[in-house]
């Protein structure tokens, strides 16, 4: 199967700053990484996913990348505001097993 | 409305009891899943189902058991709840097979507490 490591576990900052979240996989199976954003008492939403065709992929001030080299994929939020403040998941999905492996989340504090 | 339901919101047993809980999305998908998040947040997943057809079964225990009338309902049947069930349990579905990919979308989730 995939094991998904995602770090760092917390990761504080300060409003209109950048935060970064990085995430490796095993299985160079795994062909599509999508990034959910979850809020206290609510479920996971997608906010931006990548594809293993594609390196590099950017929306409304998120920019995922993907180095399927290093096995390693990462998701930026630029311009951080105190709504970002919430639990990130990275998660890679492997075609060889059918299903989406997560990482263990990262919470992001945005202080004003 | 289209989306992913779930009932119940909550609920609170006992160590031995049977908990069922269900799951119905109005987005047309083909492929449902199961996934269990425990205290720590960690999201795993449990079943994942295409079409009534199981197509996922991770290493869960026996007394978990998931039923699939058609492709639009996923329930999920807990025999003899354990005081390490108490997580929420979040259903989600996609579009296609589950074997590419495809976003998936999540219900508001069941909170289950066994005490």
């Amino acid at each position: 199967g995939e094991q998904v490591e995602q770090l760092p576990s917390i990761l504080r900052v300060q409003e209109g700053s950048s935060a970064s979240i990085n995430c490796t996989y095993e299985n160079s199976a795994s062909n599509y990484f999508p990034w959910y954003k979850q809020e206290p008492g609510e479920n996971p939403k997608l906010i931006i996913d990548i594809r293993s065709n594609m390196e590099r992929k950017q929306t409304q001030g998120l920019i995922v990348l993907l180095d399927k080299k290093a096995k390693r994929f990462s998701l930026h939020i630029t311009d951080t505001q105190p709504g970002d403040s919430a639990m990130y998941f990275c998660a890679a999905h492997d075609s060889g097993y059918n299903k989406l492996t997560f990482g263990k989340g990262t919470v992001l504090l945005v202080s004003p | 409305e289209t989306a992913v339901f779930q009932t119940p919101n909550y609920h609170v047993t006992q160590v031995g009891n049977e908990v069922s809980f269900n799951c119905k999305q109005t987005l047309g998908h083909d492929t449902m899943y199961w996934y269990k998040q425990d205290s720590k947040k960690l999201l795993k997943i449990m079943f994942s189902y295409n079409n009534k057809q199981l197509i996922v079964n991770e290493t869960v225990p026996r007394r978990f058991s998931p039923q699939s009338s058609d492709k639009a309902h996923l329930n999920l049947r807990i025999k003899s709840v354990e005081p390490e069930d108490s997580a929420v349990y979040l259903c989600a579905s996609s579009s296609g097979t589950g074997r590419g990919y495809a976003e998936q979308f999540f219900g508001p989730g069941t909170r289950l507490t066994v005490l």
